[in-house]
């Protein structure tokens, strides 16, 4: 089936690690987007790609890297995780152009200590 | 770029009753602007959308209205049940996407 997969679900880590989350899709979209969320609030964009090779900074994109080698994975890495870390991370994916309809993960919960 | 703003940030609304979620957004080359609804501890999810060569879509009880003139559209839900409470996104798409800060609708049975 179709979907979106992000891994790990929840991680609990300690401050100054580095730590890399997994995302993967199976709908066939060129863009990917990772999305940082506190429960029930804003969305804040912080990186995006159009497809292979490609990575775009959003809104708060200075503490963390992603890269897009394969169209389905692009995965999400932040050097030194630091409390202020701690937020639900979501991705989401869409076709290139026409009807944008982002399609989201089930999120990553990351808890830094 | 584009900027969108929602209104309001929270609403409570008596079961039966109706609730409607309000967005404005400022660059005129966005041309589809979908709705997400976010349950507690889910991932959102697209409820409806509309295209701005169309004034109203309608889906049972949720309706988006839009007015490219005036930069704003709405969800409206009509017979709001306990199971409509959730956090709804309103989104702009054109040269840019962004979406709304969200709105917490709370019905209360």
């Amino acid at each position: 089936e179709a979907d979106i997969y992000q891994t790990p679900r929840y991680l609990v880590i300690g401050t100054g690690k580095k730590i890399t989350l997994e995302c993967s899709q199976t709908m066939g979209h060129d863009k990917m987007y990772w999305y940082q969320q506190d429960p029930g609030m804003e969305l804040h964009l912080i990186h995006y790609s159009y497809g292979v090779n490609s990575t775009e900074k959003g809104d708060l994109s200075s503490e963390s890297t992603v890269s897009r080698i394969r169209t389905e994975h692009f995965p999400l890495t932040l050097e030194s995780a630091r409390p202020s870390h701690t937020s639900q991370y979501l991705c989401a994916s869409s076709i290139l152009a026409g009807e944008e309809t982002q399609y989201f993960g089930p999120g990553t919960r990351l808890l830094v200590l | 770029g584009e900027n969108v703003e929602q209104h309001p940030s929270t609403l409570s609304v008596q079961e039966g009753d109706s609730a409607v979620i309000k967005c404005t957004y400022s660059d005129s080359a966005s041309n589809y602007f979908p709705w997400y609804k976010q349950e507690l501890g889910k991932r959102p999810q697209l409820i409806i959308d509309i295209r701005s060569n169309v004034g109203e879509k309608k889906d049972q009880r949720i309706a988006v209205t839009l007015n490219k003139t005036a930069k704003h559209f709405s969800l409206h839900i009509t017979e709001t049940q306990p199971e409509d409470s959730a956090v709804y996104f309103c989104a702009a798409i054109g040269s840019d996407m962004r979406f709304g800060a969200g709105t917490r609708l709370t019905v209360k049975p």
